[in-house]
C-alpha cells in the first residue's frame, strides 16, 4: 500500500520562509510531486522530483531523499497569496502503470 | 486548448437518485483520472484510464460507481443510488504519460440530500 504523512497546518508571516515536510511509504516509487490548492480551486502542479536533491522554481523549491523516503517543499519570501493547501503526492506503481496518490494536505496560513 | 472541463459544476440530488458527471480532458492527454475530495482532505483516487482502457479502480469504490471513457476522449462518472456519504467534490485530471504533471478540472460538487 501507499501512505504519505505531512503536517496538517503551518502558519508563517509574510516575507518568511516555510518548509512543509512529507514522508511516504509506497511499494514502488517514481517520484514526489507537490500541488497547491486555494480554497474553492482545483489543485495545480508545483514541482516534481524524480531524483535526490533540490529543485528550484522561483520562490519555491522542492527536495527529495529517496533513501529516507522524505521530501519537503520550501517556500521563500512568503506572500499572502501563498495561503493555500499544499499536497505531496507519489506515483504508486501497479504493474507497468502508476496512479498518483495524494497526502492529506498541509494548510498554510500566511499572516501579515 | 481550454484545459480540463467538468460538467455540471454543481449537482444537488436526493438520496437514491443516480447522477452522472462528465470530464473533457486536454485533447492530447491520453491519461485521465477521477478523484474525490472532501473538505480538509487530499484528493482520493477513484479510477484512471489510458485512452479508453480503465487501468485501475480503487478498491474503496463500491459497485455503485462506474466510469467510462468510450472513445478515449471524454469520460463519464456515474454514481447510482446516491447516499449522503457520496457528497464531495469530484475532480477530473488528465496528463501525458511520462510528464508527471496532472492538470485538474474545476471539479463537480455533489450534494446528496
Amino acid at each position: 500500500g501507499q501512505s504519505l504523512e505531512q503536517p496538517s497546518e503551518v502558519t508563517a508571516v509574510e516575507g518568511a520562509i516555510v518548509q512543509i515536510n512529507c514522508t511516504y511509504q509506497t511499494s514502488g516509487f517514481y517520484g514526489l510531486s507537490w500541488y497547491q490548492q486555494h480554497d474553492g480551486g482545483a489543485p495545480t502542479f508545483l514541482s516534481y522530483n524524480a531524483l535526490d536533491g533540490l529543485e528550484e522554481t522561483g520562490r519555491f523549491s522542492s527536495f527529495l531523499s529517496r533513501s529516507d523516503s522524505y521530501g519537503y517543499l520550501l517556500l521563500q519570501e512568503l506572500q499572502m497569496k501563498d495561503s493555500a493547501s499544499y499536497f505531496c503526492a507519489v506515483r504508486a506503481i501497479s504493474g507497468n502503470t502508476g496512479k498518483l496518490i495524494f497526502g492529506q494536505g498541509t494548510t498554510l496560513q500566511v499572516k501579515p | 486548448d481550454t484545459g480540463v472541463s467538468q460538467n455540471p459544476r454543481h449537482k444537488i440530488t436526493k438520496r437514491g437518485q443516480n447522477v452522472t458527471f462528465r470530464c473533457d480532458p486536454i485533447s492530447e492527454h491520453n491519461r485521465l483520472y477521477w478523484y474525490r475530495q472532501t473538505l480538509g482532505q487530499g484528493p482520493e483516487f477513484l479510477t484512471y484510464f489510458q485512452n479508453e482502457a480503465q487501468l485501475e479502480k480503487s478498491r474503496l469504490l463500491s459497485d455503485r460507481f462506474s466510469a467510462e471513457r468510450p472513445k478515449g476522449s471524454f469520460s463519464t462518472l456515474e454514481i447510482q443510488r446516491t447516499e449522503q456519504g457520496d457528497s464531495a467534490m469530484y475532480l477530473c485530471a488528465s496528463e501525458v504519460p511520462g510528464a508527471n504533471v496532472l492538470t485538474f478540472g474545476a471539479g463537480s460538487r455533489l450534494t446528496v440530500l
